[in-house]
């Protein structure tokens, strides 16, 4: 089965520094999503993607925070200057366009900013 | 603004035993409902999902949730708990027009299965 993956599995920065999270979506899916999860906390929803745009963002997707879809099959989170509350395992998932498709996940991106 | 609430943060049950992992959603109109589940290290596998139809929505590793309007409801059973089904667990919910298919997840339920 298709599956969305997420590289790296973990990645450690220090605090200021930008990183860029990446993501392979399953290949015929048009909507692309971030979700993060900090330790003990929910999963939050911070932007979706569609037809080359953001689509929806939540509260938390400030200026700090950027999406791209670079060419036709990664779509990436990039953090311009890491604070140390960016600690979070950050979700990638897409959707196909049927009416009743769920979002499939990545395995996830563990974030430490130190 | 749409909620989902998992009352139960941490269920411990024996390898055999019968499980139900209760959810409650908050939304105005009648959503899509989903039951994730996360392994130690893993991504979100999706257990089941509810659009429309019949309230009784069989998913994935024997799980099966009832959709029940009037309690607002969407709990996750399974008859015979496996060590393997370990995890946490998690009730979500988006919106049902649209298709950006936003989701808004619960807090988790962590289950231990006794041996």
């Amino acid at each position: 089965e298709p599956e969305v993956t997420q590289t790296p599995s973990h990645q450690v920065t220090q605090m200021g520094q930008e990183v860029i999270l990446r993501c392979v979506p399953i290949s015929n899916h048009l909507y692309f999503y971030w979700y993060r999860q900090i330790l003990g906390q929910k999963v939050e929803f911070l932007v979706s993607f569609y037809n080359n745009e953001i689509s929806e963002k939540s509260e938390i997707f400030d200026d700090q925070f950027s999406v791209e879809r670079p060419d036709g099959s990664n779509f990436t989170l990039k953090i311009r200057s890491t604070k140390l509350e960016d600690s979070a395992m950050y979700f990638c998932a897409s959707k196909g366009t049927g009416t009743n498709s769920p979002l499939h996940f990545g395995n996830g991106t563990r974030l430490t900013v130190t | 603004a749409q909620s989902v609430t998992q009352p139960d943060i941490h269920i411990t049950v024996s390898e055999g035993a019968s499980l139900e992992l209760r959810c409650n959603y908050s939304y105005g109109a009648t959503p899509y409902l989903f039951w994730y589940v996360q392994s130690p290290g893993q991504g979100l596998q999706l257990l089941l999902k509810y659009f429309s139809g019949d309230t009784l929505v069989q998913g994935i590793k024997g799980f099966e949730a009832e959709f029940k309007r009037s309690q607002s409801s969407f709990n996750l059973r399974k008859p015979s708990v496996h060590w393997s089904d370990a995890a946490e667990y998690f009730c979500a919910v988006a919106p049902a027009r649209g298709s950006a298919r936003q989701l808004t997840f619960g807090s988790g339920t962590q289950l231990t299965v006794l041996p």
